[in-house]
């Protein structure tokens, strides 16, 4: 079984502060994906980024930056100088590698970016 | 150019009707998807078809019959509609599901609202 836990319900930040956004995951599989998603307040989803559990190597992407420690089972998100436009739900999500992909996904994390 | 559409956006509807949702996507992918998102925004996947084969059938009613003409299309057909089938279902595909150097990474339709009276 696998389990995806976003301890954070609900952020607010003022904009231009950074933020970090957690995700702790469990999974009995030894090769699988994790993601993030952003859900703005229009309602559709958005892939943010995937990662594949043996590249632990951190990522940016413009004010976006993505933090996987497998040894502690986390898959962090952090947005640098936040603006109002990143204020949504976000979402993290793991599937397990094989025949089927099968995205388990976090109760999701609302942030609130004000002025 | 839309990606992975689905009709309707929004759909109202008394108990006890039957309804469908329509999904088509245009990215060329062989897996689609069907998830549900209850009122406190948890998303939980319901199927999944692989060039029209069910691979995915995860605890729903049978209520709920997905059905996939080809594989860019997926519908979802829902009988005897209850109250608590209200919810946004979303739908998704991505390019494969097995083998190495594949993303798994799935590109979700707008949802459609639906709304049980």
């Amino acid at each position: 079984a696998q389990k995806v836990t976003q301890a954070q319900t609900e952020i607010s930040v003022v904009e231009k502060e950074d933020v970090t956004l957690d995700c702790v995951y469990e999974t009995r599989d030894t090769t699988y994906y994790l993601f993030w998603y952003k859900q703005p307040p229009s309602g559709e989803l958005v892939f943010l980024i995937r990662r594949n559990s043996f590249d632990e190597q951190n990522e940016i992407s413009g004010r976006y930056s993505w933090n996987f420690q497998k040894s502690t089972s986390s898959f962090n998100f952090t947005i640098t100088a936040s603006q109002v436009v990143d204020s949504a739900v976000y979402f993290c999500a793991l599937t397990p590698t094989g025949t089927a992909s099968k995205l388990t996904f976090g109760t999701g994390t609302r942030l609130q970016v004000t002025l | 150019d839309t990606a992975v559409s689905q009709t309707p956006k929004y759909l109202v509807t008394q108990m006890g009707n039957d309804k469908s949702i329509k999904c088509e996507q245009n990215l060329g992918h062989d897996t689609m998807y069907w998830y549900k998102q209850d009122s406190k925004k948890f998303l939980k996947i319901m199927f999944s078809y692989n060039n029209k084969e069910l691979i995915i059938n995860e605890t729903v009613p049978n209520r709920f019959s997905p059905k996939s003409p080809d594989k860019a299309h997926l519908n979802l057909h829902i009988n005897s509609l209850e109250l608590g089938d209200s919810a946004v279902y979303f739908c998704a595909s991505s390019p494969r599901t097995s083998g190495t150097g594949f993303s798994y990474e799935q590109y979700f339709g707008p949802g459609t609202r639906l709304t049980v009276t």
